[in-house]
């Protein structure tokens, strides 16, 4: 299995409260994802990253942020939880990009109750 | 607009038997396709990838099928085990690696 953790594992919180999900990789991937899944929906992109400090949007990159500070770790933070946002976040990590057939490795996951 | 549609949604059948999921996409042309398998309560973990070009590709009792004709993949589950109640998730890859978009998943459950 691909050196991933994700902490918390499960998280129940209440609505306008700040939450900070990490993602820790051992594997030295340069590539790191957010993603969350939601019943009747595929996995969806919240944020990326390329290389520490670099990071952009996904998909569904409203009302979340990311900080990546070493290679390691990566950072999901939702200012103010809304129930919306009650979802299972998974990280994931590859080696190269989509294009190079970059296969994702994922954490895993972290579920989060918003109240 | 990009999409992967899976079906069925669901799917019980018995221990041993074969099965077939399949994915429809309108993704054309596409990097490649990966195939998913997520056990309840994890990620999920690659089984398969297969460029535009292949037709097959096989996984011990996965085996992955591509017809860019019809734009549709089928993973087919030989002789299946009760370890293969799983979501199984298809994944296709824009040209240029832009983007990944993923299907909803097909849920199976292996009874014996």
């Amino acid at each position: 299995d691909a050196g991933i953790t994700q902490s918390p594992r499960h998280k129940v919180t209440e609505t306008g409260t700040p939450v900070t999900l990490r993602c820790h990789q051992t594997e030295n991937h340069r590539y790191m994802y957010w993603y969350r899944q939601d019943p009747g929906h595929g996995l969806r992109l919240i944020h990326y990253s390329y290389g520490v400090k670099d990071t952009d949007k996904g998909e569904v990159s409203d009302g979340y942020s990311v900080s990546r500070s070493k290679t390691e770790d990566f950072l999901l933070t939702l200012e103010s939880a809304t129930s919306s946002q009650t979802s299972v976040y998974f990280c994931a990590i590859s080696r190269d990009t989509f294009a190079n057939t970059g296969e994702l490795f994922f954490g895993e996951g972290s579920r989060l109750t918003v109240l | 607009k990009n999409q992967v549609e899976q079906s069925p949604q669901s799917l019980i059948i018995l221990e041993g038997k074969n099965c077939t999921l399949q994915c429809n996409y309108t993704v054309s042309p596409f990097s490649n396709l990966r195939w998913y398998k997520q056990d309840t309560g994890r990620g999920p973990v690659s089984l398969t990838i297969m460029t535009f070009s292949e037709n097959t590709k096989s996984n011990g009792r996965y085996t992955a099928t591509l017809d860019a004709d019809t734009k549709q993949s089928s993973l087919h589950i030989t002789a299946s085990q009760l370890s293969d109640s799983a979501s199984y998730i298809c994944v296709v890859t824009l040209p240029a690696g832009t983007a990944l978009i993923f299907g909803k998943g097909t849920t199976l459950s292996v009874s014996s």
